[in-house]
């Protein structure tokens, strides 16, 4: 079965500090993944996605995503984090048919 | 960034009434998604269109819920008589082609109360 796991439910970060959010995933073959970013009251914008090629993308807003298949992991990067990061950030996976599947998401709190 | 607008961006209503959510897709997008996020959880899939038909849903699109797109540009999720689980923002999302990433609106916060 298709599932994303975000193990880290909360995140709180220096501002210019570095950032690593996690991400595994369970999928039956070789997946689409994605990240989404979700600021309070808005809805998820695409921030990078690994389809095939190169295991290290590089998205919006200075971030990067490294697939790792022996992990099955698509970790998110960014070397130093603005105040403006703060927000929910989702994995997802797929599609699988017609849907892609979610991660719980990993809220992110900057602090001065 | 092409964009996927939602209306109403706040609904709320009373219990067993009906509700319609709507979706103005990007126009040249086929693929149309709807997805649910109760407070605090997951994103959750409820059901694709293709084609002017349901091509997948999940366990949660129960009779309650309805999918049409009846002028060729918008694209409503109806809710027949509302319960207080069905509480969530609601977002609309369409992929470019199938296998692609998909564009999320805005959503819509429905609140029953």
């Amino acid at each position: 079965a298709q599932s994303v796991t975000q193990p880290d439910i909360h995140i709180t970060v220096s501002e210019g500090a570095s950032l690593e959010l996690r991400c595994n995933y369970s999928y039956g073959a070789t997946p689409y993944l994605f990240w989404y970013v979700q600021s309070p009251g808005q809805g998820l914008q695409l921030l990078l996605k690994y389809f095939s090629g190169d295991t290290l993308v590089q998205g919006i807003k200075g971030f990067e995503a490294e697939f790792k298949r022996s992990q099955s992991s698509f970790n998110l990067r960014k070397p130093s984090v603005h105040w403006s990061d703060a927000a929910e950030y989702f994995c997802a996976v797929g599609p699988t048919g017609n849907q892609f599947y979610f991660g719980t998401g990993t809220s992110l709190t900057v602090i001065p | 960034e092409p964009e996927v607008t939602q209306t109403p961006s706040h609904q709320v209503t009373q219990m067993g009434q009906e509700v319609i959510l709507r979706c103005v897709p990007i126009s040249n997008h086929l693929y149309f998604y709807w997805y649910r996020q109760i407070l605090g959880q997951k994103v959750e899939f409820l059901v694709s269109f293709y084609n002017n038909e349901i091509s997948e849903k999940s366990e949660i699109f129960d009779d309650q819920f309805s999918v049409e797109r009846p002028d060729g540009s918008n694209f409503t999720l109806k809710i027949r008589s509302t319960k207080l689980e069905d509480s969530a923002m609601y977002f609309c999302a369409t992929p470019r082609e199938r296998n692609t990433e998909a564009f999320f609106g805005q959503g819509t916060r429905l609140t029953v109360v």
